[in-house]
């Protein structure tokens, strides 16, 4: 069966500092990854999504990037982080030629 | 074109209630309709899905209804429970390469009273 996991759990960041979030998928393969970010209380807002290796595609401008550096590995990151940037970061899977996708447990970012 | 509009943003009913969200969309090139459910601190999980050449799919006590014409499409949790206590989205997608496009409707929190 597949699984997907992401770390950390929960990240308290200073405003200015580095941000890495990483998401991991097992038991399949080339799957189309996905970050969303949650506001309290909100949708999704979906930020990127992956087709392949190295195939990063951006749906909203930021400061904010993402890098697949292999096919089940999925990384968010910042150079500086704003306090806009808290929030619930979920990563999500899903086979190429299917609609379901199949979130993480997520990441709490908060910003100070 | 491409929103998907959810309604209500927060719904109370009793225990043994019929609780009904609605999407509306206006991209008649969607042909996928799947409903999430996330509980305070997880990810959405896939709760029911549709679509389009059906008019109603049900799985347990979930129903979504699908009107075509009305680009209108409902879900229904009949003999409400707490534990169904939960943040409901709708999306839609349009399919074909772009199925990853999910478009999600702003959720409805929905609160079951005991």
């Amino acid at each position: 069966s597949q699984t997907i996991h992401q770390w950390p759990a929960t990240l308290v960041q200073p405003v200015g500092s580095p941000l890495s979030l990483e998401c991991t998928v097992e038991g399949t393969s080339n799957p189309n990854l996905y970050w969303y970010r949650q506001a309290a209380g909100r949708g999704l807002q979906l930020l990127f999504y992956s087709v392949g290796i190295g195939q990063i595609s951006s749906e909203v401008p930021q400061n904010l990037s993402a890098s697949r550096p292999q096919d089940r590995q999925f990384i968010l990151s910042s150079k500086k982080l704003l306090l806009s940037d808290s929030g619930f970061y979920l990563c999500a899977w899903s086979r190429g030629a299917e609609d379901t996708q199949y979130f993480g447990p997520g990441t709490r970012l908060t910003v100070l | 074109q491409q929103q998907v509009k959810q309604s209500p943003q927060s719904l109370i009913v009793q225990k043994g209630g019929i609780s009904i969200i609605n999407c509306a969309y206006e991209n008649t090139a969607f042909d996928y309709f799947p409903w999430y459910q996330q509980f305070p601190g997880k990810g959405p999980a896939l709760l029911i899905a549709i679509r389009p050449d059906v008019s109603e799919k049900k799985e347990g006590r979930f129903t979504i209804s699908f009107n075509k014409s009305a680009k209108q499409f409902s879900l229904h949790i009949m003999d409400s429970q707490p534990g169904d206590s939960a943040t409901y989205f709708c999306a839609a997608s349009p399919g074909g390469d772009s199925n990853y496009q999910l478009i999600w409707g702003a959720g409805t929190k929905l609160i079951i009273k005991p």
